[in-house]
């Protein structure tokens, strides 16, 4: 069956402008997480969705990132006036109810010039 | 989650048997050990998880050791796919079965093998 995917594979863009990074899940997965990975590091938990609510958003790094699941299934992280500091891979996961196992997408690597 | 501690790189030989440990002194009794590795340039992947007895599955083996203060994961006869950052998780486990928040990573166990 099909994975977790995210669009777009890559994305460039310049210090000060916004951004939308966007998660698809597995089809029926009700948790959604979002990952930040630097260069040499593990991935670096951000956010987590059950349903539409975000249950944990902890570890938003500034009120730069906001994330949203309006309807349950897709999620979007988005970057305000984007900092070079904010280039990474952005990992996105989900699981099954009751279940605690992650399935991970391949990421968005994003660069900011 | 607790912490866990791993060393930063490890180096086998293809076809032989990868013995990969994990220490968690501070371990409660209510959190699973899991396992994760993450292949070049993909997200990370599940391996394998375990609260106290041994477990095996089609990827690997989980040695717990008998005081869950420690645990091995090992790859029976390893191949040049398995080469990975290899990472030793505690979770708690909820009440439901399922874990909530999200993965604490380190920096997890550079896996090379050689041909």
């Amino acid at each position: 069956g099909a994975g977790v995917s995210q669009t777009p594979s890559n994305k460039v863009t310049e210090k000060g402008k916004y951004v939308e990074l966007r998660c698809d899940p597995i089809s029926g997965h009700t948790a959604l997480y979002w990952y930040r990975q630097s260069l040499g590091q593990g991935p670096e938990f951000l956010i987590y969705f059950q349903g539409t609510g975000a249950a944990d958003d902890s570890g938003l790094p500034n009120d730069r990132f906001f994330a949203v699941r309006p309807e349950g299934s897709v999620s979007t992280l988005k970057i305000q006036r984007t900092e070079r500091g904010d280039s990474a891979v952005y990992l996105c996961a989900s699981s099954a109810p009751s279940v605690d196992t992650q399935y991970f997408g391949p990421g968005t690597r994003l660069t900011v010039l | 989650d607790a912490k866990t501690t791993q060393p930063n790189s490890m180096e086998s030989n293809e076809e032989e048997p990868v013995h990969l440990p994990c220490n968690h002194s501070t371990i409660s009794g209510t959190d699973y050990i899991h396992w994760y590795r993450q292949l070049p340039s993909q997200g990370p992947e599940y391996v394998i998880h375990g609260l106290t007895s041994n477990v095996n599955n089609r990827m690997a083996s989980l040695a717990i050791a008998e005081d869950r203060k420690s645990s091995t994961l090992i790859l029976h006869r390893a191949t040049l796919r398995d080469a990975a950052v290899y990472y030793c998780i505690l979770r708690e486990i909820m009440y439901s079965g399922g874990g909530a928040d999200g993965l604490t990573f380190g920096k997890g166990t550079h896996l090379i093998i050689q041909p």
